[in-house]
């Protein structure tokens, strides 16, 4: 079992540039999400979805984009990296609310804008 | 929105008990989750509680829920070397939480030989 599989594992980018994190799960789980992780600032939810088609922002959504075509991929879109997009992004998925669910994360992507 | 907080360092022996603390502010958490990290990987779920239950325990580990203070607890007992990592507590409205979650800053758990 895959589980959540996040591409790519480092990244450095340049002010201005754009890119797109992958994350894609083979759990057939309703619930995706992204989080950013910063040194003593726990994670920080920036985009989530709880379906194919519907997403929602989190704490920390400016600067990014999502979308939710299928059930299986979140990607995480960055328009313009700016230096203070500097972290650990950690994408995570689960089913959808009960009883005995979990959240699933993947090992993270680090990306360094300079 | 939701606000989770939690001490930053706590050192134990090894051997000893560890219980990390978390204190939340938003009533309507309906699960509160306690996940391990460790160097360079991702989140790992360690148990959950739900908001009807006092004390939860699995294992080496307990949990124990006060809902009147808000505070919510994770005791490790006869810690060893390969439980140092940060350890985070989490709230949710819904279960499993990947429509959001809400984490303290963590707790780096120190382990003395």
């Amino acid at each position: 079992n895959a589980g959540v599989t996040q591409t790519p594992k480092f990244q450095v980018l340049k002010t201005g540039q754009s890119m797109t994190l992958q994350c894609a799960q083979d759990m057939n789980h309703e619930y995706m999400s992204w989080y950013r992780q910063d040194p003593g600032m726990g994670l920080r939810l920036i985009h989530y979805s709880v379906g194919a088609g519907i997403t929602d922002q989190g704490e920390v959504p400016n600067g990014y984009n999502v979308s939710r075509s299928t059930t299986e991929d979140f990607p995480l879109r960055l328009l313009s990296a700016a230096p203070s997009q500097t972290s650990v992004y950690f994408c995570a998925s689960s089913p959808r609310g009960g009883a005995n669910t979990e959240a699933f994360f993947g090992q993270g992507t680090r990306l360094t804008v300079v | 929105g939701e606000d989770v907080e939690q001490s930053l360092f706590l050192s134990v022996r090894e051997g000893d008990s560890s219980v990390i603390n978390c204190t939340y502010t938003d009533s309507s958490s309906t699960y509160l989750y306690w996940y391990k990290q460790e160097p360079g990987a991702g989140l790992q779920l360690l148990t959950y509680i739900f908001s009807n239950m006092d004390m939860k325990q699995d294992q080496r580990l307990t949990v124990l829920l006060n809902k009147k203070d808000k505070h919510l607890s994770l005791r490790i007992a006869d810690t060893q070397t390969g439980d140092s990592a940060i350890y985070f507590c989490a709230g949710g409205a819904s279960g499993g939480g990947a429509d959001g979650l809400t984490f303290g800053k963590g707790t780096h758990l120190i382990i003395q030989p």
